[in-house]
């Protein structure tokens, strides 16, 4: 699967949208772009992924680039609660499927 | 959406004795559960792949006859941690996947083992 580059941190005031960076440049053709989150001592939570469209459900939207390099999570209205480590991953499906977390970016949302 | 519980949520044991942690999917049933594990300040580590029937595969370094994972149903797998030792002090979290076209997996919350 391919690498993904993340900022390691950022901060978002409560209430504006956070926009979250995923640089993929090595993606191949049938690798989904996939979004977890963790807030502190807690399991990942599933956020939302794409493979070419743009995406959006009720947590988040996912913006992909045209040549599928990179990506940007968008928390239309960030809160207090979406304060956590969000993990971006490159996965192809139709292989063993094995989620391989990077670093992540550690957003802060403030009041 | 999916519901995996794990448990215990927090388990504290004296180095060499054994420990299991369960994890379930209760809404669904999942062929595929993984085992990971996390250090203070660090990301998740796969430890193993948990396949319903057949042995676990587990990732380089993973030492299997020390965490030991049986997958005995579609709804449940556990991870024995054999002779604990404090370095095995961790937060063990595991994951089902949907095995539907887009593949996504849920995480339990999560097992916080302190080994004394």
């Amino acid at each position: 699967d391919a690498k993904t580059t993340q900022p390691p941190s950022m901060d978002c005031a409560e209430g504006r949208a956070a926009n979250l960076p995923c640089n993929h440049s090595t993606i191949s053709g049938n690798e989904y772009v996939y979004w977890y989150r963790q807030i502190h001592s807690q399991g990942p939570q599933y956020i939302i992924h794409g493979l070419k469209n743009n995406e959006t459900n009720e947590m988040a939207s996912l913006i992909i680039t045209e040549d599928r390099k990179s990506s940007t999570l968008i928390l239309p209205h960030a809160t207090l609660r979406d304060t956590a480590v969000y993990y971006c991953i490159a996965l192809n499906t139709g292989t063993a499927s094995k989620l391989t977390f990077g670093t992540g970016t550690r957003l802060q949302v403030t009041l | 959406g999916a519901v995996v519980s794990q448990h215990p949520s927090r388990v504290i044991c004296k180095s060499g004795t054994s420990v299991k942690i369960e994890c379930r999917s209760l809404d669904f049933q999942a062929t595929t559960m993984f085992w990971y594990r996390q250090f203070p300040k660090q990301s998740l580590m796969l430890m193993a792949t948990s396949n319903e029937g057949s042995k676990a595969t587990y990732e380089q370094g993973v030492e299997k006859d020390k965490f030991l994972i049986n997958h005995a149903s579609l709804t449940l797998s556990t991870l024995t941690v054999t002779s604990a030792h404090p370095e095995d002090s961790s937060f063990y979290i595991c994951s089902a996947r949907v095995p539907r076209s887009s593949y996504e997996q849920y995480f339990g919350p999560g097992t916080r083992l302190t080994v004394t």
